[in-house]
C-alpha cells in the first residue's frame, strides 16, 4: 500500500515563525497536493507539484510557498506563520490509481 | 467555475438507521464523482467512486449513483453502525482520478449505538 507520510501530527507555532510541514510519500507518484481542512468549509486545495522542482498554485496559495527537491518530498511553508493559519493540513499524492492522503498535521499558531 | 455542494451536519442517527447525505455538484464538462470518509485522527479514504452517468459505486454497504439529470451524487446505507462515525466529503473530478479534487464542505455522521 501506498503511504504518504506527514512528518508532525501536531504543532504549535508562534506568529511570525517561520513554518515548515514536510510531506512524505513512498511510491514514486509524481503528483502531490496540500490542502488545508477547516470546519465548514471542507478541504480546500493550497499548492500541487507534478514532477520535482515544479509547483503549481491552488486555490488559497496566500501566504505559503511550497518546495520539491526530491520527487518523495513535498514541503509546505509558511513564511510568516499568523493565527489565521491554524488550521488542519493534509497532503496527499496521485497516482493513476487516485488519491492517498496522509493523516494531517494540525497546526496551532499562537 | 466546478463545486459540490453538500448537505450540512452534523448528522447524527442511531445504530441500524437509514442514512443518505445528499450532494449536487456544478460542473461544464462529465466530471468523475467521489465520496470519501474520513475516520476520526486519520486522512480521507475513498470510500466509492462513479465515472459517468447512471454508474453506481459502492462499498461497506455504502452506495451512490451518478445521477447526471439532477447533477447528483447521494451516499446512502440502509444500515448505519456506530463505527460509521465519521466525516464525509463528496468531490468531483474533471478528468477522472488524474484531475483535481474539488471537495464539499464534509458531513459529520455521528452513529449512537
Amino acid at each position: 500500500d501506498v503511504k504518504v507520510t506527514q512528518s508532525s501530527r501536531y504543532l504549535v507555532k508562534r506568529t511570525g515563525e517561520k513554518v515548515f510541514l514536510e510531506c512524505v510519500q513512498d511510491m514514486d507518484h509524481e503528483n502531490m497536493f496540500w490542502y488545508r481542512q477547516d470546519p465548514g468549509l471542507g478541504l480546500r486545495l493550497i499548492y500541487f507539484s507534478y514532477d520535482v522542482k515544479m509547483k503549481e498554485k491552488g486555490d488559497i496559495p496566500e501566504g505559503y510557498s511550497v518546495s520539491r527537491e526530491k520527487k518523495e518530498r513535498f514541503s509546505l511553508i509558511l513564511e510568516s506563520a499568523s493565527t489565521n493559519q491554524t488550521s488542519m493540513y493534509l497532503c496527499a499524492s496521485r497516482s493513476t490509481g487516485g488519491y492517498t492522503f496522509g493523516s494531517g498535521t494540525r497546526l496551532t499558531v499562537v | 467555475g466546478d463545486s459540490v455542494t453538500q448537505m450540512e451536519g452534523p448528522v447524527t442517527l442511531s445504530e441500524e438507521a437509514c442514512l443518505t447525505i445528499n450532494c449536487t455538484y456544478t460542473a461544464t464538462g462529465y466530471p468523475s464523482l467521489f465520496w470519501y470518509v474520513q475516520y476520526p485522527g486519520e486522512g480521507l479514504q475513498l470510500l466509492l467512486k462513479a465515472t459517468k452517468a447512471d454508474d453506481k459505486g459502492s462499498n461497506k454497504g455504502f452506495e451512490a449513483t451518478y445521477r447526471k439529470e439532477t447533477t447528483s451524487f447521494h451516499l446512502e446505507k440502509g444500515s448505519v453502525q456506530v463505527s460509521d462515525s465519521a466525516v464525509y466529503f463528496c468531490a468531483l473530478s474533471d478528468r477522472g482520478s488524474q484531475g483535481n479534487l474539488i471537495f464539499g464542505k464534509g458531513t459529520k455522521l455521528s452513529v449512537k449505538p
